[in-house]
């Protein structure tokens, strides 16, 4: 069970745009910490997609979008491509475990 | 360019024990906190340990405490995670990660490694 909570799978058309979202409680995301998002690809290392909830590093494309409200986050892709078919992550820090945490996971299929 | 290579996996059996060592380069190593995460066949990403740079500070995920030390030197530009009285749920991939910076300690990691694996069988 992780502490993260993200839904196992999500799909969309091309073209279309879909969520995932993160909820954490009042020792993670609700605080103030920051959440963090990675794409990663069968049988390749994480990659980071965004971090500090919306910042794009250099090289990603602005079709991937993060927000935070409360003790939830979510990563929105516009103008979904079959290339974006992945497993997404977000990560956060959790005070009471004094670790850092990720969600479980959540697979984007394009249809 | 920035790297981080890992190395040290392998069978083990239950109750064992093994060290895994990853060589930075590429950036000033001491500068920064490092982390071991870890990814079980079929299954998600779990944060394992970290080590601040500034004061070696460690901090290990319930899962591990007590079982695994992380450690690192800063001379040798290498982290190690040393592993104890291994399980068979340690069975995993194991990256070492690298944080941008920017008052990330143990998030935003934006270099891994490639992973070794680790497998704890009989």
């Amino acid at each position: 069970q992780s502490v993260l909570t993200q839904p196992p799978s999500v799909s969309g058309a091309p073209g279309q745009r879909v969520t995932i979202s993160c909820t954490g409680s009042s020792s993670n995301i609700g605080p103030g910490y920051d959440v963090h998002w990675y794409q990663q690809f069968p049988g390749t290392a994480p990659k980071l997609l965004l971090y500090g909830n919306s910042i794009r590093p250099s090289g990603v494309p602005d079709r991937f979008s993060g927000s935070k409200s409360g003790t939830s986050a979510s990563l929105a892709i516009t103008g979904l491509q079959a290339e974006d078919e992945a497993d997404y992550y977000c990560q956060s820090y959790d005070s009471s475990l004094s670790a850092s945490v990720f969600g479980g996971g959540t697979k984007l299929t394009v249809l | 360019e920035v790297q981080l290579l890992e190395s040290g996996g392998g069978l083990v059996q239950p109750g064992g024990s093994l060290r895994l060592s990853c060589v930075a380069s590429g950036f000033t190593f001491s500068s920064y906190a490092m982390s071991w995460v870890r990814q079980a066949p079929g299954k998600g990403l779990e944060w394992v340990s970290g080590i601040r740079g500034s004061d070696d500070s460690t901090y290990y995920a319930d899962s591990v405490k007590g079982r695994f030390t992380i450690s690192r030197d800063n001379s040798k530009n290498t982290l190690y995670l040393q592993m104890k009285s291994l399980r068979a749920e340690d069975t995993a991939l194991y990256y070492c990660a690298k944080p941008r910076g920017d008052g990330y300690n143990f998030g935003a990691f934006h270099v891994w490694g490639q992973g070794t694996m680790v497998t704890v069988s009989s």
